[in-house]
């Protein structure tokens, strides 16, 4: 499968514990999008990376949050000391970042639910 | 920062009838506008999409249409089919391969 792969697909953990997403791009792609998604929501962003370059961080993610993608390929997102309000689904997105060519293609999503 | 609505948040239509989405943004710089399908239980995907130079664009039966001045863009989807329900994201973006802000969404039943 040549597309945006998610691990894991789901995690479910207590409150207070710390959980890590990682997102395997589409191997040529230099853009790497996180956005959170939440039951009958539209995608809301959360970072993006050109390359490992982090260019922009939402206000929506909290100091809890941190992101990375150490290499330019693959990036994990790390959520700190979770709150129930964290459940969501959790989408990454990669793009190639070049004028002309347009699609985020996304990947399946990581479900995390907060106990 | 780019806020985008979309109207209705709930649509249902006889199979073989048209269904239209629209959306309205607020931030003038925004010069993409894609639309995603999402399936219950899937990822998100792109149908089309529109740059600010275009003000119709058509694949098949989808169509979108922008009105920069008025800053709103619609979807228009023609003799509808039972596989085409699903929740339908309008966005809007700076850049083709900037951050993406997405709509609330619009769930679209088509009745056979």
């Amino acid at each position: 499968d040549t597309g945006v792969s998610q691990d894991p697909r789901h995690k479910i953990t207590k409150r207070g514990q710390n959980v890590t997403f990682r997102c395997d791009p589409i191997s040529e792609h230099n853009r790497l999008y996180w956005y959170r998604q939440t039951l009958g929501q539209g995608p809301e962003f959360l970072t993006y990376f050109q390359n490992e370059a982090q260019l922009e961080k939402s206000r929506l993610l909290s100091d809890r949050f941190s992101a990375e993608r150490p290499k330019g390929s693959f990036s994990t997102l790390e959520i700190q000391r979770t709150e129930q309000g964290d459940s969501a689904m959790y989408l990454c997105a990669s793009s190639l970042g070049l004028a002309g060519v347009y699609e985020q293609f996304f990947g399946p999503g990581t479900r995390l639910t907060v106990l | 920062g780019e806020n985008v609505e979309q109207h209705p948040s709930t649509l249902s239509v006889q199979e073989g009838d048209s269904a239209v989405i629209k959306c309205t943004y607020s931030d003038s710089a925004s010069n993409y506008f894609p639309w995603y399908k999402q399936e219950l239980g899937k990822r998100p995907q792109l149908i089309i999409d529109i740059r600010s130079n275009v003000g119709e664009k058509k694949d098949q039966r989808i169509a979108v249409t922008l009105n920069k001045t008025a800053k709103h863009f619609s979807l228009h989807i023609t003799e509808t089919q039972p596989e085409d329900s699903a929740v339908y994201f309008c966005a809007a973006s700076m850049t083709s391969y900037d951050k993406v802000i997405f709509g609330p969404g619009t769930s679209l039943s088509v009745i056979p």
